[in-house]
């Protein structure tokens, strides 16, 4: 099973409003990445928070992690057309033979 | 500095055929990941190669296998091609194994009919 969850998995705003998505984990994690992917192109690294660090800002960008709580938001702010994107968590974990696990996705959907 | 680059980016197979894609990671980078997308699976790790070694594996079949060269570049293979192979791959690298931050390259999608 995936051992991210985002939510929600579609999100539709207005230009200029905030975006805020959520991903929920399983396990315990070394660090916490988000991740952008334009339709059907590759993935761009957007942040990496990792397991002792509280919250992360990165220009409009605002991640927090909750460890005790086992989850993470990503918060978008001020939203262009251009962020419309699928927005993805991935846990780094220490489990052993395993890299990086993504979950689903958020899809972001901003409109002018 | 180039980015991580990956050869076919389109491909058409039948099934039974076997095929091979190729990823170029970033200037230095000694590791590569590769992931599968589908629409219904999301991405799911493939396997990860660090200085020609396999260092971890996902849970797919023996029918997916792959190797990674003295350049790093790593090329990945799928034998008896299903109709459920048809997925986009991203191959990914990074200066260093395991969870750090992965560069992906613009994927191959692959087509089984």
């Amino acid at each position: 099973s995936q051992q991210g969850e985002e939510d929600p998995q579609a999100l539709s705003i207005q230009e200029g409003e905030n975006a805020t998505m959520n991903c929920s984990y399983k396990t315990s994690i070394n660090n916490l990445q988000w991740y952008r992917q334009n339709s059907g192109r590759g993935l761009v690294h957007l942040i990496l928070i990792r397991s002792n660090e509280r919250e992360k800002h990165s220009g409009r960008l605002r991640v927090t992690l909750d460890t005790s709580k086992k989850s993470s938001s990503l918060l978008i702010t001020a939203s262009r057309a251009a962020d419309t994107a699928s927005y993805f968590c991935a846990t780094d974990t220490n489990q052993a033979g395993t890299a990086l696990i993504f979950g689903k996705g958020t899809t972001l959907s901003v409109s002018s | 500095k180039a980015g991580v680059t990956q050869t076919p980016r389109y491909l058409i197979k039948t099934r039974g055929q076997q095929v091979t894609l190729s990823c170029s990671p970033i200037s230095g980078h000694r590791s590569v990941s590769w992931y599968q997308q589908t629409p219904g699976q999301g991405l799911q790790f493939l396997f990860e190669y660090f200085s020609e070694t396999q260092r971890n594996k996902g849970n797919f079949p023996g029918r997916f296998s792959g190797r990674q060269f003295s350049n790093s570049r790593s090329e990945m293979n799928v034998s008896t091609l299903e109709l459920g192979d048809s997925a986009l791959y991203l191959c990914a690298s990074s200066l260093v194994t395991g969870g750090s931050e992965q560069f992906f390259g613009p994927g191959t999608r692959l087509t089984v009919l």
